[in-house]
């Protein structure tokens, strides 16, 4: 069974650099079929991609955060990290780690399963000075 | 960038009754990478249908999607308990890549 698990600081001041690790365990992050991704959830309100990595190294990035977002991973701890520089408080979220990928077939085509199957708990993360 | 509009924003119901949720789209989108997720406080969203009409494994069967082009919809039968919850729709667009999430559907016990 595949598990996701956050961690990192639950605190920081505006200007700092939130630093988050997804422990993966269960599967392996090289895996070409899947997608490792981090999405967030500001206190009371919806969803927010921010970026994923795949194949090893390759990532996409919501447009909106671009500018200040990383993604990486570290395939020997089978993890993948974010970073967001330059720390606001509207970056105050839940920051939850999720996979999507693989496919499924409808008679004779197969599709990528573009959804998020496997998500973590999340994690708790407060920008304030 | 594709928008995903939700409604209604809050859906009240009793225990028993079927719920339909809307979700729709700015623009047409494919049907394959539209999904359905239920979130319950304190908890992360769980995926229950993907490719807009297919369970995700250990969604019940009172739970049916379906649609296509910009209109979307999620249909639970005989509402229980564990059912009220918020639902989200998201999309997946690949030129460029991105994933969109719906506003959100409340779905509250009457």
């Amino acid at each position: 069974q595949v598990h996701l698990q956050e961690s990192g600081p639950g605190l920081l001041k505006p200007s700092q650099t939130l630093s988050l690790t997804c422990t993966v365990s269960g599967a392996s992050i090289t895996s070409d079929d899947y997608y490792w991704s981090w999405i967030r959830q500001p206190p009371g309100k919806g969803l927010e991609w921010i970026g994923n990595i795949y194949d090893s190294g390759h990532t996409d990035f919501n447009p909106s955060l671009k500018s200040r977002v990383s993604i990486s991973v570290d395939t020997s701890k089978n993890q993948f990290s974010l970073n967001l520089t330059s720390v606001i408080a509207a970056d105050t979220a839940v920051y939850f780690c999720a996979r999507d990928g693989g496919h499924y077939c409808s008679g004779a085509t197969c599709f990528n399963i573009d959804a998020f199957q496997i998500w973590g708990h999340g994690t708790r993360v407060t920008v304030s000075s | 960038e594709i928008v995903l509009t939700q409604s209604p924003g809050t859906l009240s119901l009793s225990p028993g009754e079927r719920a339909t949720l809307s979700c729709r789209a700015s623009e047409s989108i494919t049907r394959t990478s539209l999904a359905w997720y239920q979130q319950k406080p304190g908890q992360a969203p769980s995926l229950l249908i993907y490719g807009a009409s297919n369970r995700a494994t250990g969604t019940p069967d009172r739970f049916s999607a379906g649609g296509s082009g910009t209109d979307f919809t999620l249909s639970i039968s005989r509402l229980e308990p564990g059912d009220f919850a918020v639902y989200y729709c998201q999309h997946y667009g690949s030129a460029p890549p991105m994933y969109t999430f719906g506003q959100g559907t409340k779905l509250e016990i009457k």
